[in-house]
C-alpha cells in the first residue's frame, strides 16, 4: 500500500530533551516536507526537501533540523524542544517538485512540557 | 509572502444540499491552488487543484472556481454526504511550486 508513515504517533517529552520524529514513504517520491498544525493557524511548512541531500527552510524552521540521506526517509529533529513546539506534525511527500498531489502521513502529536 | 485565508471557520449543511467553501489569497503570482480535506485524526487528503490560468475545474462531485480579479476561490461539493464532513483547506503554491501556503481551514458539518 502506498503510504507515508510517521513515528511516533504520540510523544510527550520535556524541555531540552532531543527527539526525532521519523518519516518514511514507499512511493519513490522526490519531494518531502514537514508541516506543523496549530489551531487557527492551519498547516505551516517547517522544512522541505526536493531530493536526496537537498533541503530548504519553509515558513517556520526555527528550532528544527532535517536530513535527507535516503530518498524514502525524511526525519525531523528537535535538538532542544521547547513548549512552543507542542503541536501536531505532518510529514508529506509528492512525486516531484511539479506535482500538486501531496500525500500526508497520519500525524505526530507532540507535547513538550 | 503569500497569505491564504478561509471565510468561515464552520459551515453546516443538510445532507443532499450543495456546499460552497470559500477562500481568499493575497499573492497574484501563485501558480496553483489546491484543496485538501482533513478528516478527524487523519492527515490532509488532496481533493483537486486548479492552475492560475484557469477559471473552473471539475472533479467527481466537486468544482473549484477561481476568480483572479478578487483573488478568491471556492470549492463546491454537490449533493453533500455525511462522509464529506471534515475540515477543508485551500492552499496556494508559490512560483516554482517549492512550497505550499495553507489557509486556516473550514469545518464542514453535514446534518442528516
Amino acid at each position: 500500500e502506498a503510504q507515508v508513515t510517521q513515528n511516533p504517533r504520540y510523544l510527550i517529552t520535556v524541555t531540552g530533551k532531543k527527539l526525532t520524529v521519523t518519516c518514511s514513504q514507499n512511493m519513490n517520491h522526490e519531494y518531502m516536507s514537514w508541516y506543523r498544525q496549530d489551531p487557527g493557524l492551519g498547516l505551516r511548512q517547517i522544512y522541505y526537501s526536493m531530493n536526496v541531500e537537498v533541503t530548504d527552510k519553509g515558513d517556520v524552521p526555527e528550532g528544527y533540523k532535517v536530513s535527507r540521506k535516503e530518498k524514502r526517509n525524511f526525519p525531523l529533529i528537535l535538538e532542544s524542544p521547547s513548549p512552543n513546539q507542542t503541536s501536531l506534525y505532518f510529514c508529506a511527500s509528492r512525486l516531484k517538485l511539479g506535482s500538486n498531489e501531496q500525500f500526508f502521513g497520519p500525524g505526530t502529536r507532540l507535547t513538550v512540557l | 509572502g503569500e497569505s491564504v485565508g478561509l471565510h468561515l471557520p464552520t459551515l453546516s449543511v443538510q445532507e443532499g444540499d450543495n456546499s460552497i467553501i470559500n477562500c481568499a489569497y493575497s499573492n497574484s503570482a501563485s501558480d496553483y491552488f489546491i484543496w485538501y480535506k482533513q478528516e478527524s485524526g487523519k492527515g490532509p487528503q488532496f481533493i483537486i487543484d486548479i492552475r492560475s490560468n484557469m477559471d473552473k475545474r471539475q472533479g467527481q462531485r466537486v468544482t473549484v472556481l477561481l476568480n483572479k480579479t478578487v483573488k478568491h476561490l471556492s470549492l463546491q461539493i454537490a449533493a453533500t454526504q455525511p462522509g464529506d464532513s471534515a475540515v477543508y483547506f485551500c492552499a496556494a503554491s508559490d512560483t516554482g511550486r517549492r512550497a505550499l501556503t495553507f489557509g486556516s481551514g473550514t469545518r464542514l458539518q453535514v446534518q442528516p
